[in-house]
């Protein structure tokens, strides 16, 4: 069947460290990958997207990384902050005509000052 | 530029009464989104239109629930006879192309709760 899998836990991290969360799925061959943040009460708000053929896309102080082989996509973000401290979404495109995204259930971050 | 616009922001309807919900895309945008968030849950994809079209529901459930895109005015997401199963975010999103496979930018969302 077809998973997208985020680390259902909520992560803790220090203020300073970087941030890594893990986006895995099974069975789909997505033309590319995004990131999303959202805050409760809130939308989703677009962070970075990465195409299947990058492997590293940066933005400031984020990083993703696509890796087709193991079907896995990691976000960073490198010195955290409090402000961090949201739910981030990983999306998909189900590779078929039309473009909708299929959500994995986010991971909920926690930087700590 | 303005982003997308949702409206209401919270909505609450009794069982058997009809909820529609409207989303206004960014500027230029022609491309209209549908998610729903159940509490818990991640978002699910319920439809896709564009322009007077309806190009995929595949995420619709099959009754009660319908959406639309005119020519002019917004998107409108309509359930009918609401349950309490609806109570949920919806979020509307846009994008101006799908052939680059272009990013998708969402609204603030409608919170349904059906009493």
């Amino acid at each position: 069947s077809q998973k997208i899998e985020q680390n259902s836990e909520a992560l803790n991290i220090q203020e300073g460290k970087t941030a890594t969360l893990t986006c895995n799925y099974t069975n789909y061959s997505p033309a590319y990958l995004q990131w999303y943040r959202q805050d409760p009460g809130r939308g989703p708000v677009f962070l970075l997207l990465i195409r299947e053929n990058e492997k590293e896309k940066r933005k400031e102080r984020l990083k993703v990384t696509f890796d087709t082989t193991l079907k896995q996509s990691l976000f960073h973000i490198t010195a955290s902050q409090p402000a961090d401290s949201a739910t981030y979404l990983c999306a998909l495109d189900d590779g078929g005509a039309t473009n909708k995204l299929i959500f994995g259930t986010g991971t909920l971050l926690a930087v700590q000052p | 530029n303005a982003g997308v616009m949702q409206n209401p922001r919270h909505l609450v309807r009794r069982r058997g009464q009809e909820a529609r919900l409207r989303c206004s895309p960014m500027k230029g945008h022609s491309h209209v989104y549908w998610y729903r968030q159940l509490p818990e849950e991640g978002l699910k994809f319920m439809v896709y239109l564009q322009k007077e079209n309806i190009i995929d529901e595949s995420g619709m459930p099959k009754e009660r629930f319908s959406a639309e895109f005119p020519k002019e005015g917004p998107s409108i997401l309509r359930i009918q006879q609401v349950v309490r199963g609806d109570s949920a975010a919806y979020f509307c999103a846009s994008s101006l192309e799908t052939s680059g496979r272009d990013t998708q930018y969402f609204g603030p969302g409608t919170r349904l709760t059906v009493l």
